[in-house]
């Protein structure tokens, strides 16, 4: 999984099956998260967010899970398809007085396995 | 089309050059951020800025300038000053706060 201060960690997963990246947040005050994918060469592209009154939220084939008390943000792609490899980040929104900052973790690069 | 573009998508720069990368979006967002991104790294923040005529520096600014003359634009320069300029650089747009950021193409910037 994901956490400040290491170099990019991989997953591979085969194709079909459930994946799991991991994301271990640094401020306990960030109230909003966001899940981006990259792609070789492209710029990120928004998965899916979060707010910290939640603790889960779904999307299509997504699901994004927040556990506040750990500082611990996952996100599960069900049935990984190859399109699904790419690098994903995490994000953390830090509040404060007219702050619109997203602090981005290292990223997890996941590879499908055909 | 609504969205954050950049150009040029690829730019060659001789060492002790200046070279400025373009960064437009036509969202309305009031904030502009850009990223810089090494191999294998995540992002790392050079300058923002949530208003027109106001920015402010990242995480990695040394080395880089930006204006925000208007909303919609938000150029870097590199400035001959930034000793390893090689890197893929990302501009990004945001609403406001708990809304997520909206990213461009890139521009990958090479040292010859």
């Amino acid at each position: 999984g994901e956490s400040v201060g290491l170099h990019l960690p991989t997953l591979s997963v085969q194709e079909g099956d459930n994946s799991i990246i991991n994301c271990a947040y640094s401020n306990s005050a960030s109230d909003y998260f966001i899940w981006y994918k990259q792609e070789s060469g492209k710029g990120p592209q928004f998965i899916i967010d979060i707010r910290s009154n939640m603790d889960k939220r779904q999307g299509q084939r997504v699901t994004v899970l927040l556990n506040k008390t750990v500082k611990h943000l996952s996100l599960q792609i069900a049935a990984t398809q190859p399109g699904d490899s790419a690098v994903y980040f995490c994000a953390e929104g830090v509040p404060g007085a007219g702050s619109y900052q997203l602090t981005f973790g290292k990223g997890t690069k996941l590879s499908v396995i055909p | 089309d609504g969205g954050i573009t950049q150009s040029p998508k690829y730019l060659f720069r001789k060492e002790g050059q200046n070279v400025t990368l373009s960064c437009e979006q036509n969202l309305n967002h009031d904030a502009m951020y850009w990223y810089r991104q090494d191999p294998g790294q995540g992002l790392r923040l050079i300058y923002y800025s949530q208003i027109v005529n106001d920015f402010q520096k990242g995480d990695i600014a040394e080395g880089y300038s930006v204006s925000r003359e208007k909303k919609e634009s938000f150029p870097l320069t590199v400035t001959s000053a930034q000793k390893n300029p090689t890197a893929f650089y990302l501009c990004a747009s945001k609403a406001r706060r708990n809304t997520e950021a909206f990213f461009g193409q890139g521009t990958r910037l090479t040292v010859v």
